[in-house]
């Protein structure tokens, strides 16, 4: 099994639909993240959680929402999905003071 | 702010050919320095990583070298093969105020040809 594991993999939803995107990990680390990856633009991050109960915004949280309801799972929400926000998303996860990040395969998201 | 600048791709070698993948840096601070690979379909995962300057990172055949005085961390290697064909993502790590961040570049596509 992948040690970090994305659901769903592919997604075609409609604009103004809510979409959650599911990330667990079996690492054992607290510290997660979702980033999103724009042909061009390389990775930017979404939101960051270092544990459970800490939950921080990346550089274009906007639109964006995050739980962490364990240690091993982390999701991300959009609200309210509009075309701007297709992409393909990333979750990872990395332990201190390796900081070696592992990253699961991708959700690619599709909004029409 | 802190910011990773790789070269522009794509990049089109013939097997065996060298490669140098440039990036560099600007950070407040001393970062960790990485090179992350994406193959086709797949995440990112770590390829090599290098801590503090003059420090050389290796992998699978692939070299970089922080460069403190040059802000650079070029990804090398003497000879590639078509299963090197991936995009390679130059990153930094700066911890700031008890947080850490990864900041990657935009991606190098490679693609090498038999």
């Amino acid at each position: 099994d992948a040690d970090v594991t994305q659901t769903p993999r592919n997604r075609i939803t409609k604009t103004g639909k809510r979409i959650m995107l599911e990330c667990s990990q079996t690492k054992g680390h607290d510290r997660m993240y979702w980033y999103r990856q724009d042909p061009g633009l390389g990775l930017r991050l979404i939101y960051y959680s270092f544990d459970v109960k800490d939950i921080n915004k990346g550089e274009i949280s906007d639109g964006y929402s995050v739980s962490r309801q364990a240690q091993a799972k982390f999701s991300l929400s959009l609200e309210s999905a509009i075309p701007n926000q297709t992409a393909l998303y990333f979750c990872a996860t990395s332990d201190f003071p390796g900081y070696e990040a592992f990253f699961g395969q991708g959700t690619r998201l599709t909004v029409v | 702010g802190n910011s990773v600048t790789q070269m522009e791709g794509p990049v089109t070698l013939s097997e065996e050919a060298f490669l140098t993948i440039n990036c560099t840096y600007t950070a407040t601070g001393y970062p960790s320095l990485f090179w992350y690979v994406q193959y086709p379909g797949e995440g990112l995962q770590l390829l090599l990583k290098a801590t503090k300057a003059d420090d050389k990172g290796s992998n699978k055949g692939f070299e970089a070298t922080y460069r403190k005085e040059t802000t650079s961390f070029h990804l090398e290697k003497g000879s590639v093969q078509v299963s090197d064909s991936a995009v390679y993502f130059c990153a930094l790590l700066l911890s700031q105020g008890g947080s850490e961040k990864l900041v990657f570049g935009k991606g190098t596509k490679l693609t090498v040809n038999p």
